[in-house]
């Protein structure tokens, strides 16, 4: 079955410590992201990539660094410079180059920080 | 930077009636737009996209449309059942490659 995995669903780490979410594809998309989901607020976008060693920052990548190594894996660093990165983490991915850019989720990863 | 809304925030409906949901955004210089369904603690579940060219999209009880020119967005739902309970979420992109979400609407369907 294609689809998007993202591992692991639950992750708790210390302040102060760096921690990767791991997103992989097997959809053959081009285009991968990544967004942030908290309460009472809509997603929004971290970083995106439309082509491998390729990405750009969205609206609120500041505390966090990703990396475009493979068409399949688009990894999520939130560092330790993320003041509050606790939070639901969604990537999704795309096709590029066509009309519909419809976008299709992972399942996401719980991250809580104390 | 586009604004998405999403009234009402909450709804609660009898099962089998049938129910509207609704987007506006601020910008009417889309690219598409999408409809997703959420259930708690998951991932987002692409329910409809319609291109900036089309007016609607139907996917069974499913029907979406898009007005450009008044920055709205209507997901209508036939007959609704227990198992549409979720947050149903609207999403604009400008250029394809970026999509802002509004806050989603959360939709119960009392048995």
């Amino acid at each position: 079955d294609g689809g998007i995995t993202q591992s692991p669903k639950y992750l708790f780490r210390k302040e102060g410590q760096n921690v990767t979410l791991s997103c992989e594809q097997n959809l053959n998309h081009d285009a991968m992201y990544w967004y942030r989901q908290d309460p009472g607020q809509g997603l929004r976008l971290i970083y995106y990539s439309q082509i491998v060693n390729d990405f750009q920052k969205g609206d609120i990548a500041e505390g966090y660094s990703v990396s475009r190594e493979k068409k399949e894996s688009f990894p999520l660093t939130v560092t330790s410079a993320q003041k509050n990165p606790t939070a639901f983490y969604l990537c999704a991915s795309s096709r590029t180059g066509s009309t519909s850019y419809e976008q299709y989720f992972g399942p996401g990863t719980r991250l809580t920080v104390t | 930077k586009q604004e998405v809304t999403q009234i009402p925030a909450a709804l609660s409906v009898p099962e089998g009636e049938n129910l509207v949901l609704n987007c506006s955004f601020t910008d009417s210089a889309i690219y598409n737009l999408q409809w997703f369904r959420q259930d708690p603690g998951k991932g987002l579940t692409s329910l409809l996209l319609i291109q900036s060219s089309q007016r609607e999209q139907t996917s069974g009880r499913l029907n979406a449309s898009l007005d450009k020119s008044s920055g709205r967005s209507t997901l209508y739902i036939a007959a609704s059942q227990p198992g549409d309970s979720a947050t149903y979420l609207c999403a604009v992109s400008p250029t394809g490659n970026q999509f802002y979400f509004g806050t989603g609407t959360s939709l119960t369907v009392i048995p």
